[in-house]
């Protein structure tokens, strides 16, 4: 069974500023994990992903995500927040198939 | 490149109302699609998914039902709304030869009143 939990479910930042996204997961089997990132009201957009090659993993946007298997996390961070990265983030999960496991989400705040 | 539409972008409908959402997508062969609904406050839970014309399969029994006529289209049906029905719906599509990597629609939001 595969599973998702996104420690935070807001988290605000200022312009500027580091930002750090947090997802544990767990999983039977060798991973994949992704990114998303919404604007309210659109559609899904993919940031990165992982699928074991290497562990440390670039997006767009300036963001990327670091896979630690001996934690069972892949946090999101990125160096200097924009007040466009405001938006929901969403950590996933999948073992295999066609089965995508979405956290819940976290809804990250910029403020100027 | 690949692009996938959706609409109508919001439908406000009576309860009881019949349903038909549409999904297209373009730039792309055989691909597998998906239907999500998410609610509000949840996260997003899979209704559908398609690797094929004329092949559905269900994840939640429910008031809704899928259809694949063509290659790349896939449509979201409902003969009678319930207000539970309210939601944003996103489609979305993988590569036919592979699961993981899905890339989604800009949504429709449906709310039954």
């Amino acid at each position: 069974a595969q599973s998702v939990t996104q420690l935070d479910s807001h988290v605000s930042v200022s312009e500027g500023t580091p930002v750090l996204l947090r997802c544990n997961y767990s999983s039977s089997y060798s991973p994949s994990l992704f990114w998303y990132v919404q604007h309210p009201n659109k559609g899904l957009q993919l940031l990165l992903k992982y699928t074991s090659a290497a562990t440390l993993v670039k997006g767009i946007n300036g963001f990327e995500a670091e896979f630690k298997k001996s934690e069972t996390s892949f946090h999101l961070t990125k160096p200097s927040a924009h007040m466009s990265d405001a938006a929901e983030y969403f950590c996933v999960v999948s073992d295999s198939g066609y089965a995508l496991n979405f956290g819940k989400g976290t809804s990250l705040l910029v403020t100027p | 490149s690949q692009t996938i539409h959706q609409w109508p972008a919001t439908l406000v409908q009576p309860v009881g109302s019949p349903l038909s959402l549409e999904c297209t997508v373009e730039g792309t062969s055989n691909p597998n699609l998906y239907w999500y609904r998410q609610a509000a406050g949840r996260g997003l839970q899979l209704l559908f998914y398609s690797v094929g014309i004329g092949q559905i399969s269900s994840e939640v029994p429910q008031n809704l039902s899928a259809s694949r006529p063509q290659d790349r289209q896939f449509i979201l049906s409902s003969k009678k709304l319930l207000l539970s029905d309210s939601g944003f719906y996103l489609c979305a599509w993988s590569p036919g030869s592979s699961y993981n990597e899905q890339f989604f629609g800009p949504g429709t939001r449906l709310t039954v009143l």
